[in-house]
């Protein structure tokens, strides 16, 4: 049963630390996508990537957040340094191309406090 | 621009149909979605449709899609204590792969 895997799944941390999430894509699938899931913004993409090379990020900010993917196997989100209004639920998913549906992962729960 | 609406919350008695409406502004956007997120879980692709079709139907799940109006729904027949659940629309404008999600809408399935 193929399914997109985040870790963690829960992260509380302080302001000002940096914080790493991580996702593992569908095996084979070349699209990754990471949103940002709060109650008053909803669901955000923040970046994208096809074949590992990022599309657009233009969602992110740029000061503080940073997404690579440096295997077909993992992609990361990187906050630094961590701030009180980061805190919401990001999501992995991904897809077989950019127009094919986006499986989505379980996500992880930030708090910063 | 690219936006996504949808009603915030319907409620409605097990065994009854659930309808759950969206409307969205590309017109570009190929196919458009609906997904389902349980308390604590991610999204769960239900169903999806592509954009030349008026109509799909998956078991108790029928999408509609008004490609003039710009309006898709959701019906779900003899619904169930188990939909209750937040159901986004979302559409992917001028095939870019970005998925535009509505705020979602809350189903509330009373026994």
């Amino acid at each position: 049963d193929a399914r997109v895997t985040q870790t963690p799944r829960h992260k509380v941390t302080e302001m000002g630390q940096e914080v790493t999430m991580r996702c593992q894509p569908i095996l084979g699938h070349n699209t990754v996508f990471w949103y940002r899931q709060t109650m008053m913004q909803g669901l955000e993409l923040l970046a994208y990537f096809r074949n590992r090379a990022p599309l657009d990020d233009s969602g992110m900010p740029k000061d503080r957040f940073s997404a690579e993917m440096p295997d077909a196997t993992l992609a990361t989100l990187k906050i630094q340094p961590s701030e009180p209004r980061d805190s919401a639920v990001y999501f992995c998913a991904s897809g077989l191309g950019l127009t094919d549906t986006q499986y989505f992962g379980p996500g992880t729960r930030l708090t910063v406090l | 621009g690219e936006d996504v609406e949808q009603s915030l919350f319907l409620s409605v008695r097990e065994g009854d149909s659930s309808v759950i409406n969206c409307t969205y502004t590309d017109s570009s956007s190929t196919y458009l979605y609906w997904y389902k997120q349980e308390p604590g879980a991610g999204l769960q692709l239900l169903t999806y449709i592509f954009s030349n079709m008026d109509m799909k139907q998956d078991q108790r799940l029928t999408v509609l899609l008004n490609k003039k109006d710009k309006h898709l729904s959701l019906r779900i027949a003899d619904t169930q204590t188990g939909d209750s659940a937040i159901y986004f629309c979302a559409e992917t404008p001028s095939n870019t792969g970005k998925l535009i999600f509505g705020q979602g809408t809350t189903l509330q399935v009373k026994p």
